[in-house]
């Protein structure tokens, strides 16, 4: 058990309003990240962490923006939902640990909907 | 930039037979690291095998094994003993050593082990 965590687990939104998707993790890991993952894509990158106060892009980074105040949380905020935006989010972590050391630890994902 | 191809959308088989399922990739990078992980219906990401770009030895974990041939630029999953459990959605992911660290993932694969 990595110790991530995701709230909500589900949100039903409206088209127009913001949503704020929380990950949090108990260990102190540097690498955060959130994917998306839709039928057919599997899972892509939204945005990645590699520090506190440390972001940048990931492939599908249009109408969503990061922010990462304390190490453990990392927060992927949705300014203004769309319907394209409906999705299953995952944060992973990255521990960069001996042996596995590229391996990535998933929280158990938040289904979003945007009506 | 790297990709992952997984060509196989579905496959069947029979419970107590092997499977093998198919992932390609493609990078210039010398340097990297390749992932299966399972995905039951409940949704979460499970991790079952790594193989990285400089091991000699192709990975095995219990039933899972990693058929890695590194000039086809193939990394293909073999499960031996198929049990009614192993049917999931797989996904075969790659991840670069250096930069940001995050995952490629395929398409997936979704199994169905059959009695």
């Amino acid at each position: 058990d990595a110790g991530i965590t995701q709230s909500p687990r589900h949100k039903v939104t409206e088209t127009g309003t913001p949503v704020t998707l929380r990950c949090h993790q108990t260990e102190n890991h540097r690498y955060m990240y959130w994917y998306r993952q839709d039928p057919g894509h599997g899972l892509r990158l939204i945005h990645y962490s590699y520090g506190v106060k440390d972001t940048d892009k990931g492939e599908v980074s249009d109408g969503y923006s990061v922010s990462r105040s304390k190490t453990e949380d990392f927060l992927l905020t949705l300014e203004s939902a769309t319907s394209s935006q409906t999705s299953v989010y995952f944060c992973a972590i990255s521990p960069l640990t001996s042996g596995r050391r590229n391996e990535q630890f998933f929280g158990p994902g938040t289904r979003l909907t945007v009506l | 930039a790297q990709k992952i191809t997984q060509t196989q959308p579905g496959m069947f088989v029979q419970e107590k037979e092997a499977v093998t399922l198919d992932c390609t990739y493609d990078t210039s990078d010398p340097s990297y690291g390749l992932f299966w992980y399972k995905q039951p219906s409940s949704g979460e990401m499970i991790f079952l095998i790594y193989q990285g770009s400089y091991d000699q030895q192709n990975a095995t974990e219990g039933r899972y094994s990693l058929n890695f041939q590194k000039a086809r630029k193939s990394a293909n999953l073999v499960i031996s003993a198929s049990q009614l459990g192993d049917s999931a959605m797989y996904f075969c992911a790659m991840i670069l050593d250096t930069g940001r660290r995050a995952l490629t993932f395929g398409s997936g694969t979704r199994l169905q082990v059959q009695p």
